[in-house]
Order: C-alpha cells, then structure tokens, then sequence
C-alpha cells in the first residue's frame, strides 16, 4: 500500500515568515500533489508534479512554491505567509498502472495556523 | 471549468440503514470517479474507483455512474457508527480537464448505533 508521509503534523507560523511543508511518498509513484482543504471550498489543488525536476501550477497557485528534487520528495513552501493561508494541507501520490487512471493515496495533512 | 457537487451535505442514518449519496458533475466527456472517505483529522481513503456507466461494488460500498445524467451514486449498506466520516467524490477527465481531479465539498455522514 501507497505511503505518503507528511511533515509537520501541526504548524504555526508568523504572518510573512517562510514556511515549508514537506511529503515523502516511498512508493515510486510518479505524480505528487498538493491541496488544502477548507470548509466550504472542499480539495483544491495548489501544485502537482509529473516526477522529479517537474513542478506544475494547479487551480490555487498564488502564494505557493513547491519542489520536487526527487521522485520521493514534494515540497510546499510559503515564502511568505499570510493569515489567508490557514488551512489544512494534504499530499497526495498516484500513478496510472495497468491502463486504469490512477488513485491518489493521501497524507495524513499539516495543519497551518498562520496568525 | 468542471464543477462537481455533493449532496446532501449532511445525512444521519441509523446503523444498518442504506445510506445513498449523490455527486454530480457537469462534463459528460469525464471518464474517471473515485470516492473517497475522510475520517475527523485524517487522510483520504479511497473507496471506490468507477469508470464506465453502471455498478462498481466495493465491499460495503457500490458507485453507481449515470454519465448521460451527470450523476455518480455512493451506496453505503448496512453502514455502522465507524463509517461516519465526511465522504469526497472525486471526478477527472472532460474535455477541459484531461489530468486534474476535481473535489466535491463532501457529504458529512453520521451513524447512529
């Protein structure tokens, strides 16, 4: 089964500080993702990645960096963060295997407070 | 822009009672369904994968895929307290949207025992 492992679980941080949230996927999946989720908007996706080197812009790109130095690896980094950003994050791995498109296995989220 | 909805938001149902959960989407041309249950402060788990028109059971769970009616059904059976969770359709695919995966807000679930 997919491991996606998230890092922090919980973080707070300051408004304009840089805050980095990181996923590490031991399952050689190709793509990798990032979301937040917030109430009443649902998942929607921030940045997502082919494979290592490639970084893609998704629907709520503004804001948000991310960085894939490698297959496993997937950053997301706030260069500089603002109360708006509060949210829980999740990242996700997936990859298409014998013809059906892929499931994406989730981490178990960061929860950001930005204040 | 595909768009996914949810609905209802909220459903309480007893334990053993048949719980049925409607997504609808608004490309006909998506080709790729997935639920997915999301317990209080954890990842997504996906439940079920559907991608042509009709029945895909999962255990408990069937999907039900309606393309030319824009629907796709989660059907939970005999669902117990530790099913309560919010459920998320996912839909990908459409002309617009050959890659990404679209959320819909979801659909908190209560079991009561």
């Amino acid at each position: 089964e997919a491991a996606v492992t998230q890092s922090p679980r919980n973080k707070v941080a300051v408004t304009g500080g840089k805050v980095t949230l990181s996923c590490n996927q031991t399952n050689n999946h190709n793509n990798m993702y990032w979301y937040r989720q917030d109430t009443g908007h649902g998942l929607r996706l921030i940045h997502y990645s082919y494979g290592a080197g490639s970084t893609e812009k998704g629907d709520i790109p503004d804001g948000y960096k991310a960085s894939r130095p490698s297959q496993e690896n997937f950053s997301l980094i706030l260069e500089l963060a603002t109360p708006s950003q509060t949210s829980v994050y999740f990242c996700a791995s997936g990859d298409r295997t014998g013809g059906d498109a892929e499931t994406l296995y989730f981490g178990s989220g960061t929860r950001l407070t930005v204040l | 822009q595909q768009k996914v909805q949810q609905s209802p938001e909220s459903l309480t149902v007893s334990e053993g009672a048949m719980a049925s959960l409607n997504c609808t989407f608004s490309d006909r041309s998506s080709d790729n369904f997935r639920w997915y249950r999301q317990h209080s402060g954890k990842g997504l788990e996906v439940l079920v994968s559907i991608f042509s028109d009709g029945e895909k059971e999962e255990g408990s769970f069937t999907a039900h895929l309606n393309r030319a009616s824009l629907h796709v059904f989660l059907h939970i059976r005999e669902p117990q307290p530790s099913d309560s969770a919010l459920y998320l359709c996912a839909v990908r695919g459409g002309d617009t949207n050959a890659y990404k995966v679209i959320f819909g807000k979801g659909t908190h679930l209560h079991v009561l025992p």
